[in-house]
């Protein structure tokens, strides 16, 4: 069966100070990933996905990048974090169209 | 581009009764999916029901049922017997079968109580 494994589950940073979150999909091949951030209470707001490696379509402008080094690895990153980028993060992926996304358990990043 | 709106923030519902989430979209399209994910506040992301929009049969899963209305572009989704579990962000979100590789479209998110 397939398995996303996202982590760290929680992140405190300083502003400034770079960012790596990873995530990886395990049995299966190929799939769609997507990074997606949730301030609390809001609705999902799509960062970035990927359908294959090194294909990297960003959805909205800002401080942060993602990159698929591996079919099944996708990595959420920036160099200097600022304030704005605290929320939850969430990874996802999907096979085939006409199925439903599956998601991570999602980080939290806190920046002080 | 497709969108799609839930025009209640928050809901609430008394343990054992039934409740309806609304969801409408946009779409020029004909071959789409269509999806209720629920949102604990473990804050995983749980898939609930989905629909084919070429079935007119509405699907159901347990207590859970949905109001498909191509036509009028509603999806809504019915909770029955609700239960203290149920509690949740309710998010409905649209799939292209155009575009191959297109991410789900999702609304805002309704937030539901369940009331002892």
């Amino acid at each position: 069966s397939q398995t996303i494994h996202q982590w760290p589950a929680t992140l405190v940073q300083p502003v400034g100070s770079p960012l790596s979150l990873e995530c990886t999909v395990e049995g299966t091949s190929n799939p769609n990933l997507y990074w997606y951030r949730q301030a609390a209470g809001r609705g999902l707001q799509l960062l970035f996905y990927s359908v294959g490696i090194g294909q990297i379509s960003s959805e909205v402008p800002q401080n942060l990048s993602a990159s698929r080094p591996q079919d099944r690895q996708f990595i959420l990153s920036s160099k200097k974090l600022l304030l704005s980028d605290s929320g939850f993060y969430l990874c996802a992926w999907s096979v085939w169209r006409d199925q439903p996304q599956h998601f991570g358990d999602g980080t939290r990043l806190s920046i002080l | 581009a497709q969108t799609v709106t839930q025009s209640q923030p928050e809901m609430s519902v008394q343990e054992a009764e039934t409740v309806t989430l609304s969801c409408t979209y946009d779409t020029s399209e004909s071959d789409y999916y269509l999806f209720w994910y629920k949102q604990p506040p473990s804050r995983q992301m749980i898939l609930v029901i989905r629909q084919e929009a070429y079935k007119q049969q509405n699907a159901t899963e347990n207590r859970f049922s949905v109001n498909f209305q191509k036509a009028a572009k509603s999806f809504s989704l019915k909770i029955s017997d609700s239960q203290l579990g149920d509690a949740a962000m309710y998010f409905c979100a649209y799939r292209s079968l155009n575009s191959g590789n297109t991410p789900l479209v999702f609304g805002k998110g309704t937030r539901l109580s369940v009331i002892a």
